[in-house]
């Protein structure tokens, strides 16, 4: 029964280059939502997606910053020109039905270092 | 808006001591819900417990339990006979849904270190 599951674990990009980060929700759950976790910090929502559609994205930079999640694949978390600022750890959630109050499961991370 | 507040940035203890870390909340709605989550050395987000604010009954699950008190804003976790194996960082957090969707708003975190 395999969790989430997020990749790379380990991202190293230089600043202006651009950076793709996976996520596969749980088997049976329809419904991923991103979090930054910056450093000694804790984690900030970003972005909720169910297949095809963003439904919240209310904590997303609005610049640079984009998610989606396609009706077959894994969701992406894409950042363009990346800053150094960029540099935290990024996960992905998952949950089956998407009912208000549900249990998040978490992804093990992608650590993103900007050069 | 919702906040969640865990004053204890790090907390050390001796092995087979009793802690217990704080979790203080703020929100508008009467409906919500509180999760604890653990981050080991490892890095990943370790699911814990997840209460909704219409049940006050305490949990007990081995070692931990957990003590949801609505009248005082609070939801602490106490760790009975700590142990090597508990040193993580644990995250408390809340879900607001009328107000803020299915985000979750996290605490800032405690670092927890058991010493053998």
């Amino acid at each position: 029964n395999a969790g989430v599951m997020q990749n790379p674990r380990h991202l190293v990009r230089r600043r202006g280059q651009e950076a793709r980060l996976r996520c596969s929700p749980m088997k049976g759950h329809s419904h991923v939502y991103w979090y930054r976790q910056l450093p000694e910090e804790g984690l900030k929502f970003m972005v909720y997606l169910q297949k095809e559609n963003i439904i919240d994205e209310s904590g997303m930079p609005k610049e640079r910053f984009s998610a989606e999640f396609p009706k077959e694949g894994p969701s992406i978390l894409r950042i363009q020109q990346v800053v150094r600022g960029d540099s935290a750890a990024y996960f992905c959630a998952s949950s089956p039905r998407g009912t208000r109050g549900e249990t998040q499961y978490f992804g093990p991370g992608t650590r993103l270092l900007v050069l | 808006a919702q906040k969640v507040t865990q004053a204890q940035t790090e907390i050390s203890v001796v092995e087979k001591e009793d802690v217990t870390l704080d979790c203080v909340y703020e929100t508008r709605d009467t409906t919500y819900y509180l999760f604890w989550y653990k981050q080991p050395p490892s890095g990943e987000l370790v699911f814990l417990i997840r209460r909704n604010s219409f049940d006050e009954q305490n949990e007990i699950s081995g070692r931990y339990s957990w003590n949801f008190q609505k009248s005082t804003s609070s939801f602490n976790f106490t760790i009975t006979a700590s142990q090597v194996v508990d040193s993580a960082v644990y995250f408390c957090a809340l879900s607001e849904p009328l107000n803020a969707g299915n985000m979750l708003t996290f605490g800032g975190g405690t670092r927890l270190m058991v010493k053998p």
